[in-house]
């Protein structure tokens, strides 16, 4: 149990659904971050965000909505996915102060399945 | 950020102590160098951290050398729910906007 909570765990959707990932953390944090994990490939992050705002989004595409209300949610919103958007996705937090910047918390993940 | 190169696999007994070596030869002099472990299916868990010579917490040990190009994580006595992938980082988070950029990981294999 790292403190970050991520539902569902498992997921499948076929290319037309719509769905929502939610992650929260419960550890006082204030950087959120999604990541995306394919089989065989490193991780890849996807966005961040510092206190609400974005501050990282390694060109991804529109298919895939963030939305951080506060700075214990994060969500991921998809929509017209492809097959090869099959992936675990993970979330992680940290605090955005000095050295514990480096030390990302993450959830579980969602194992997601497209249709 | 700097980038990363790691040993694909490596095998072990348990028992061993496990040293793995990272290279990161075009380190910044801002960057710090940070360790995750990662268990199939799972997020991946940080490990350790350092800037410079050695840190050692209550899991491993982190070895970096004067040049800083590359360094070592040491798991002392592993076992075999040490079997896992680990991931070497380098990177300036205070500036770099926290972009984290993992690479393919070392995947470690502790035999009985």
């Amino acid at each position: 149990e790292t403190g970050v909570t991520q539902t569902p765990r498992h997921l499948v959707m076929g290319m037309t659904n719509k769905k929502s990932l939610k992650c929260e953390q419960h550890l006082g944090h204030n950087a959120m971050y999604w990541y995306k994990q394919s089989a065989k490939k490193p991780l890849e992050l996807m966005f961040v965000y510092n206190f609400k705002e974005q501050t990282e989004n390694n060109s991804v595409p529109s298919r895939f909505s963030p939305e951080c209300p506060n700075s214990s949610h994060l969500f991921l919103h998809l929509h017209t996915l492809q097959p090869e958007d099959s992936a675990l996705y993970l979330c992680a937090s940290s605090l955005m102060t000095g050295l514990s910047s480096y030390e990302q918390y993450f959830g579980p993940g969602t194992r997601l399945t497209v249709t | 950020l700097a980038k990363t190169t790691q040993p694909i696999s490596m095998d072990s007994y348990e028992g061993q102590e496990v040293n793995i070596t990272c290279s990161h030869n075009n380190i910044a002099t801002n960057d710090y160098i940070t360790w995750y472990q990662q268990f199939p299916s799972q997020g991946p868990r940080f490990i350790i951290q350092g800037y410079k010579t050695k840190v050692t917490n209550e899991v491993a040990s982190l070895f970096i050398p004067a040049d800083r190009k590359s360094s070592t994580l040491s798991l002392p006595r592993v076992s075999l729910s040490d079997t896992a992938v680990y991931y070497c980082l380098v990177g300036d988070w205070n500036t770099g906007g926290f972009k984290t950029i993992f690479g393919a990981g070392t995947r470690l294999f502790v035999k009985a």
